[in-house]
């Protein structure tokens, strides 16, 4: 079964500090997304990464993926209390397992004023 | 707003009963996907309906069950609830079956007492 593992589980970083997320998964997949979710929320799609070397920027966040080492990144800049939230990764098999997603166990991001 | 509608929001219901909860994709989307948030599981995915067709399964119980109609919508039955049944139950959609991003409805937090 796929492993999906993001560290830390638990962020807690000053505004205006640089901090990455790490996402490994257990099995080949070039298709990786990240997720957040605000407390009792609902899940926001923040980036979709579709091959090896993938890079996406949106404001303050850069996603990366490296299929090979089966690893993606969240890297966090000039933090700003608005970005705290929990942080998801999740990877799909591709058609033939139905393309359902595997979550990671999530970070949880405080950014302290 | 994703575009997935989900109710009721919230449901508040004793051991051993059953539930219905509803989910109507973005306009378009064949795919509907039901995963269950909790404390101690995370987010699992539990089972995949593609244009009325089920098209993947993952960790659900028997005593759980689901169906898409021929307008798209779907429903997902709970039965015999247990304690450990209490969960925030998202519904998410995609265009087809080989989705490169779904969106997640607002979900339905469960709490059997």
């Amino acid at each position: 079964e796929l492993k999906v593992e993001q560290n830390p589980l638990f962020l807690s970083m000053q505004e205006g500090k640089n901090y990455t997320i790490y996402c490994n998964y257990s099995t080949t997949s070039d298709r990786l997304y990240w997720y957040r979710q605000d407390p009792g929320k609902s899940l926001e799609s923040l980036f979709v990464l579709l091959s090896n070397g993938a890079v996406k920027q949106e404001g303050r966040l850069m996603a990366s993926l490296d299929t090979k080492a089966r690893l993606s990144t969240l890297h966090i800049t000039a933090a700003v209390h608005d970005l705290s939230a929990t942080y998801f990764c999740a990877v799909d098999l591709g058609l033939n397992t139905g393309n359902q997603f595997y979550f990671g166990t999530g970070t949880s991001l405080t950014v302290i004023p | 707003d994703s575009g997935v509608t989900q109710t009721p929001k919230h449901l508040i219901t004793a051991t051993g009963q059953r539930v219905t909860l509803r989910c109507s994709p973005r306009s378009g989307d064949l795919s509907v996907y039901w995963y269950q948030q909790s404390l101690d599981q995370g987010l699992q995915f539990l089972i995949q309906y593609y244009n009325g067709e089920e098209r993947a399964k993952g960790n659900i119980l028997e005593r759980f069950s689901a169906q898409q109609f021929p307008d798209l919508h779907s429903e997902l039955n709970l039965s015999s609830l247990e304690l450990g049944d209490s969960a925030l139950y998202f519904c998410a959609s995609t265009l087809g079956v080989m989705n490169t991003e779904a969106f997640f409805g607002q979900g339905t937090r469960l709490t059997v007492v």
